[in-house]
C-alpha cells in the first residue's frame, strides 16, 4: 500500500510564531498533494494544491501569504503556516496522489495544531 | 459553485444495513469517493465510482448515478467499529483532479 506520513502529529506554539509542517509520501512519488483544514465536527476543506516544481494553487479565501505551500521533491510538500492565530488551530491534513492516471488519494494523518 | 449535501447524523443498530445518502452538483464531475473517518484520525479510503451503478466491497457498497448527481453508501452487518464519520467526496475533472469533500454523516451504531 501507500504510506504518507505527517510531522509533526500534534504542536502547540505561541501566537505569532511560525510553525512548518511536513507531508511525506514514503514508498512512491506523488506528483501532486493536497493540503486540508478541518475544523472540529466538520468536513475535510481544501486549502491547496501542490505540484512538485510548481508554485501551489490556492482555494478561494486561502491566504497565500500566510499558508505557505514548498512542493521540493516528489516525496515531500511542507506546510508553513505563517504568525500563527489562535483561530489558525486546526487539524491539518495532507494527502498525496500518485501521477498518470491514478486516482486515489492517499491521506496523511494528520497534525493537530493549538495556536495559544 | 461545488454542493455536496449528506445527512448530519445516522443511528443504526449493530447487525443492520444502513446506506448514507449524498447528492451533488457540481461543475465538472469525474468521479466518486467514499471515505471513513474515526475521530482523529485521517480519513480512509472505502471507494470510488466513476460509472453509474452498484460496486461491492465486503460489507460495503456504493452506488452512483451520474444522471441524477447522486450516490450512497450500502454498509451491510453493521459492527460497533463501524461508528464513524463517512464522507463523500467528488472528483471534479480538471489537470489535478481536485477532490471536494461533503460536509460527512456522522454515523452511531449501538447495540
Amino acid at each position: 500500500g501507500a504510506v504518507v506520513s505527517q510531522h509533526p502529529s500534534w504542536v502547540i506554539c505561541k501566537s505569532g510564531t511560525s510553525v512548518k509542517i511536513e507531508c511525506r509520501s514514503l514508498d512512491f512519488q506523488a506528483t501532486t498533494m493536497f493540503w486540508y483544514r478541518q475544523f472540529p465536527k466538520q468536513s475535510l476543506m481544501l486549502m491547496a494544491t501542490s505540484n512538485e516544481g510548481s508554485k501551489a494553487t490556492y482555494e478561494q479565501g486561502v491566504e497565500k501569504d500566510k499558508f505557505l505551500i514548498n512542493h521540493a521533491s516528489l516525496t515531500l510538500s511542507t506546510l508553513t503556516v505563517t504568525s500563527a492565530h489562535p483561530e489558525d488551530s486546526s487539524f491539518y491534513i495532507c494527502s498525496a496522489r500518485r501521477g498518470g492516471n491514478s486516482y486515489e488519494q492517499y491521506f496523511g494523518p494528520g497534525t493537530r495544531l493549538t495556536v495559544t | 459553485g461545488q454542493n455536496i449535501d449528506q445527512p448530519t447524523e445516522m443511528t443504526a443498530t449493530e447487525g443492520a444495513i444502513v446506506q448514507i445518502n449524498c447528492t451533488y452538483q457540481t461543475s465538472g464531475f469525474n468521479g466518486l469517493f467514499w471515505y471513513q473517518q474515526h475521530a482523529g484520525e485521517a480519513p480512509t479510503f472505502l471507494s470510488y465510482n466513476v460509472l453509474d451503478g452498484l460496486e461491492e466491497k465486503g460489507r460495503f457498497s456504493s452506488f452512483l448515478s451520474r444522471s441524477k448527481g447522486y450516490s450512497y453508501l450500502l454498509l451491510k452487518e453493521l459492527q460497533m467499529k463501524d461508528s464513524a464519520s463517512y464522507l463523500c467526496a467528488v472528483t471534479l475533472s480538471g489537470g489535478y483532479q481536485k477532490v471536494t469533500f461533503g460536509t460527512g454523516t456522522k454515523l452511531q451504531v449501538i447495540p
